[in-house]
Protein backbone atom coordinates (compact mmCIF):
# COMPACT_ATOMS: atom_id res chain seq x y z
CA UNK A 1 0.00 0.00 0.00
CA UNK A 2 0.97 3.39 -0.69
CA UNK A 3 3.14 5.47 2.03
CA UNK A 4 0.87 8.62 1.87
CA UNK A 5 -3.48 8.51 2.45
CA UNK A 6 -5.25 11.64 1.77
CA UNK A 7 -8.65 12.51 3.30
CA UNK A 8 -11.30 13.01 2.45
CA UNK A 9 -11.10 11.56 -1.07
CA UNK A 10 -12.93 14.39 -2.32
CA UNK A 11 -14.42 17.72 -1.30
CA UNK A 12 -16.96 19.88 -2.09
CA UNK A 13 -17.13 23.49 -0.98
CA UNK A 14 -18.37 26.80 -1.27
CA UNK A 15 -16.42 30.01 -2.44
CA UNK A 16 -14.94 31.73 0.50
CA UNK A 17 -14.91 28.83 2.84
CA UNK A 18 -11.80 27.11 4.14
CA UNK A 19 -11.23 23.55 2.79
CA UNK A 20 -9.13 21.05 5.14
CA UNK A 21 -6.92 18.49 3.46
CA UNK A 22 -5.53 15.48 5.65
CA UNK A 23 -2.81 12.95 4.77
CA UNK A 24 -0.97 10.25 7.11
CA UNK A 25 1.88 8.08 6.23
CA UNK A 26 3.81 5.30 7.42
CA UNK A 27 7.40 5.99 7.77
CA UNK A 28 9.88 8.28 9.26
CA UNK A 29 10.02 11.23 6.87
CA UNK A 30 12.52 14.23 5.92
CA UNK A 31 10.05 16.46 4.76
CA UNK A 32 6.46 16.82 3.45
CA UNK A 33 5.35 18.43 0.44
CA UNK A 34 1.40 19.11 -1.13
CA UNK A 35 1.17 19.59 -4.67
CA UNK A 36 -1.89 20.76 -6.81
CA UNK A 37 -2.85 18.68 -9.74
CA UNK A 38 -5.08 20.87 -12.41
CA UNK A 39 -7.12 18.48 -14.66
CA UNK A 40 -5.39 16.54 -16.96
CA UNK A 41 -2.16 18.91 -16.37
CA UNK A 42 1.25 18.28 -14.24
CA UNK A 43 1.72 18.56 -10.70
CA UNK A 44 2.63 22.00 -9.40
CA UNK A 45 4.84 22.44 -5.88
CA UNK A 46 2.85 24.36 -3.12
CA UNK A 47 4.60 23.90 0.03
CA UNK A 48 7.18 22.15 1.85
CA UNK A 49 7.26 21.65 5.58
CA UNK A 50 10.28 20.13 6.99
CA UNK A 51 10.52 16.75 9.89
CA UNK A 52 11.47 19.57 12.33
CA UNK A 53 8.86 22.13 12.26
CA UNK A 54 4.91 21.99 13.21
CA UNK A 55 3.47 24.66 11.32
CA UNK A 56 3.92 26.51 7.71
CA UNK A 57 2.57 29.21 6.24
CA UNK A 58 2.33 30.55 2.43
CA UNK A 59 -0.37 32.72 1.15
CA UNK A 60 -3.73 31.81 1.94
CA UNK A 61 -2.18 28.00 2.94
CA UNK A 62 -1.68 26.68 6.13
CA UNK A 63 0.40 23.29 6.83
CA UNK A 64 1.04 21.52 9.72
CA UNK A 65 2.60 18.43 10.63
CA UNK A 66 2.65 15.97 13.57
CA UNK A 67 5.14 13.57 13.46
CA UNK A 68 3.93 11.80 16.52
CA UNK A 69 0.90 10.75 14.69
CA UNK A 70 2.45 10.54 11.40
CA UNK A 71 -0.07 13.30 9.26
CA UNK A 72 -0.18 16.40 8.64
CA UNK A 73 -2.79 18.63 7.14
CA UNK A 74 -3.33 21.50 4.60
CA UNK A 75 -5.63 24.12 4.89
CA UNK A 76 -6.88 26.87 2.34
CA UNK A 77 -8.32 29.48 3.49
CA UNK A 78 -11.08 31.63 2.09
CA UNK A 79 -11.24 29.23 -0.90
CA UNK A 80 -11.96 30.48 -4.65
CA UNK A 81 -13.60 28.61 -7.41
CA UNK A 82 -9.89 28.67 -9.15
CA UNK A 83 -8.86 26.60 -6.02
CA UNK A 84 -10.31 23.87 -7.62
CA UNK A 85 -8.08 20.68 -8.30
CA UNK A 86 -6.12 17.96 -6.86
CA UNK A 87 -4.15 18.14 -3.89
CA UNK A 88 -1.54 15.39 -3.21
CA UNK A 89 0.95 14.94 0.14
CA UNK A 90 4.39 13.79 -1.07
CA UNK A 91 6.65 12.10 1.79
CA UNK A 92 10.44 12.72 1.03
CA UNK A 93 11.54 9.29 2.45
CA UNK A 94 15.05 7.47 2.68
CA UNK A 95 18.56 8.53 3.47
CA UNK A 96 20.64 11.68 2.40
CA UNK A 97 23.59 10.59 3.18
CA UNK A 98 25.52 8.14 0.50
CA UNK A 99 22.87 8.85 -2.32
CA UNK A 100 20.35 6.41 -3.66
CA UNK A 101 17.76 6.24 -1.33
CA UNK A 102 15.74 8.77 -0.87
CA UNK A 103 12.88 8.94 -2.88
CA UNK A 104 9.65 11.63 -3.08
CA UNK A 105 6.31 9.15 -2.57
CA UNK A 106 2.75 10.32 -3.75
CA UNK A 107 -0.55 9.26 -1.65
CA UNK A 108 -3.90 9.06 -3.69
CA UNK A 109 -5.13 12.76 -3.72
CA UNK A 110 -8.11 14.65 -2.32
CA UNK A 111 -10.27 16.03 -5.31
CA UNK A 112 -11.71 19.75 -4.10
CA UNK A 113 -14.26 21.81 -5.78
CA UNK A 114 -14.85 24.94 -5.02
CA UNK A 115 -18.53 26.16 -6.22
CA UNK A 116 -18.90 29.86 -7.04
CA UNK B 1 13.62 28.47 -18.66
CA UNK B 2 11.43 25.19 -20.30
CA UNK B 3 11.71 23.50 -17.46
CA UNK B 4 10.48 19.68 -17.77
CA UNK B 5 9.94 19.01 -21.31
CA UNK B 6 8.13 15.43 -21.71
CA UNK B 7 7.08 13.92 -25.41
CA UNK B 8 5.04 13.06 -26.51
CA UNK B 9 2.12 14.17 -24.57
CA UNK B 10 0.02 11.58 -26.85
CA UNK B 11 0.66 7.49 -27.66
CA UNK B 12 -1.16 4.62 -28.38
CA UNK B 13 0.76 1.23 -28.79
CA UNK B 14 -0.35 -2.39 -29.41
CA UNK B 15 0.42 -4.72 -27.30
CA UNK B 16 4.04 -5.92 -27.65
CA UNK B 17 5.27 -2.39 -29.19
CA UNK B 18 8.29 -0.76 -27.83
CA UNK B 19 8.30 2.82 -27.20
CA UNK B 20 10.92 5.24 -25.13
CA UNK B 21 9.15 8.52 -23.30
CA UNK B 22 11.33 11.30 -23.34
CA UNK B 23 12.08 13.44 -20.67
CA UNK B 24 14.72 16.77 -20.61
CA UNK B 25 15.09 19.25 -18.07
CA UNK B 26 16.92 22.42 -18.60
CA UNK B 27 17.87 23.32 -14.70
CA UNK B 28 21.25 21.35 -14.19
CA UNK B 29 18.88 19.20 -11.67
CA UNK B 30 20.87 16.18 -9.79
CA UNK B 31 17.77 14.30 -9.23
CA UNK B 32 15.04 12.76 -11.86
CA UNK B 33 11.82 10.59 -11.50
CA UNK B 34 8.86 8.99 -13.62
CA UNK B 35 6.12 8.03 -12.22
CA UNK B 36 2.37 6.59 -13.52
CA UNK B 37 -0.50 8.42 -12.69
CA UNK B 38 -3.72 5.86 -12.38
CA UNK B 39 -7.75 6.70 -10.93
CA UNK B 40 -7.74 5.87 -7.60
CA UNK B 41 -3.94 5.30 -7.31
CA UNK B 42 -2.02 8.99 -6.83
CA UNK B 43 1.11 8.84 -8.25
CA UNK B 44 3.36 5.59 -7.91
CA UNK B 45 7.18 6.25 -8.49
CA UNK B 46 9.13 3.63 -11.52
CA UNK B 47 12.66 4.55 -11.24
CA UNK B 48 14.31 7.38 -10.34
CA UNK B 49 18.11 8.95 -10.53
CA UNK B 50 20.32 10.77 -8.05
CA UNK B 51 22.90 11.70 -10.92
CA UNK B 52 23.71 10.62 -14.29
CA UNK B 53 25.20 7.13 -14.54
CA UNK B 54 22.76 6.61 -11.32
CA UNK B 55 19.28 4.97 -11.35
CA UNK B 56 17.39 2.83 -9.20
CA UNK B 57 13.75 1.26 -8.23
CA UNK B 58 10.51 2.88 -6.85
CA UNK B 59 7.30 1.37 -6.19
CA UNK B 60 6.82 -0.71 -9.64
CA UNK B 61 9.75 -0.95 -11.75
CA UNK B 62 8.84 -3.67 -13.25
CA UNK B 63 8.25 -3.57 -17.35
CA UNK B 64 10.33 -0.55 -17.65
CA UNK B 65 13.95 0.39 -18.00
CA UNK B 66 15.72 3.42 -17.51
CA UNK B 67 18.86 5.03 -18.18
CA UNK B 68 20.46 8.30 -17.03
CA UNK B 69 23.64 9.68 -19.58
CA UNK B 70 23.25 12.90 -19.04
CA UNK B 71 22.45 15.23 -16.25
CA UNK B 72 19.66 16.62 -18.32
CA UNK B 73 17.78 13.48 -19.96
CA UNK B 74 16.01 10.48 -18.58
CA UNK B 75 14.05 8.31 -20.90
CA UNK B 76 11.76 5.71 -19.71
CA UNK B 77 11.63 2.87 -21.81
CA UNK B 78 8.83 -0.12 -22.19
CA UNK B 79 10.60 -2.45 -24.00
CA UNK B 80 7.01 -4.81 -24.82
CA UNK B 81 3.87 -2.61 -23.50
CA UNK B 82 1.38 -4.33 -22.09
CA UNK B 83 -2.26 -3.06 -21.59
CA UNK B 84 -1.70 -2.50 -17.61
CA UNK B 85 0.68 0.08 -18.51
CA UNK B 86 -1.74 1.89 -19.82
CA UNK B 87 -1.66 5.45 -17.78
CA UNK B 88 -0.38 9.15 -17.73
CA UNK B 89 3.08 9.23 -17.04
CA UNK B 90 4.83 12.20 -15.45
CA UNK B 91 8.79 12.90 -15.53
CA UNK B 92 9.68 14.59 -12.19
CA UNK B 93 13.00 16.66 -11.42
CA UNK B 94 14.27 18.02 -7.93
CA UNK B 95 17.80 19.95 -7.62
CA UNK B 96 19.36 17.57 -5.44
CA UNK B 97 18.54 14.46 -3.31
CA UNK B 98 20.35 15.53 -0.44
CA UNK B 99 18.38 19.01 0.09
CA UNK B 100 14.75 19.42 1.34
CA UNK B 101 14.08 20.23 -2.43
CA UNK B 102 10.80 20.48 -4.65
CA UNK B 103 9.94 18.60 -7.56
CA UNK B 104 8.83 20.28 -10.99
CA UNK B 105 6.83 18.12 -13.25
CA UNK B 106 6.06 17.86 -17.00
CA UNK B 107 2.90 17.83 -18.33
CA UNK B 108 2.73 14.28 -18.95
CA UNK B 109 2.20 11.31 -21.43
CA UNK B 110 -1.11 9.79 -22.03
CA UNK B 111 -0.58 6.45 -22.74
CA UNK B 112 -2.83 3.98 -23.69
CA UNK B 113 -1.52 0.03 -24.58
CA UNK B 114 -3.85 -1.55 -26.85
Amino acid sequence: SQQGEEDPQALSIQEGENATMNCSYKTSINNLQWYRQNSGRGLVHLILIRSNEREKHSGRLRVTLDTSKKSSSLLITASRAADTASYFCATDVGLYVGGATNKLIFGTGTLLAVQP
Amino acid sequence: NAGVTQTPKFQVLKTGQSMTLQCAQDMNHEYMSWYRQDPGMGLRLIHYSVGAGITDQGEVPNGYNVSRSTTEDFPLRLLSAAPSQTSVYFCASRFSYSMNTEAFFGQGTRLTVV
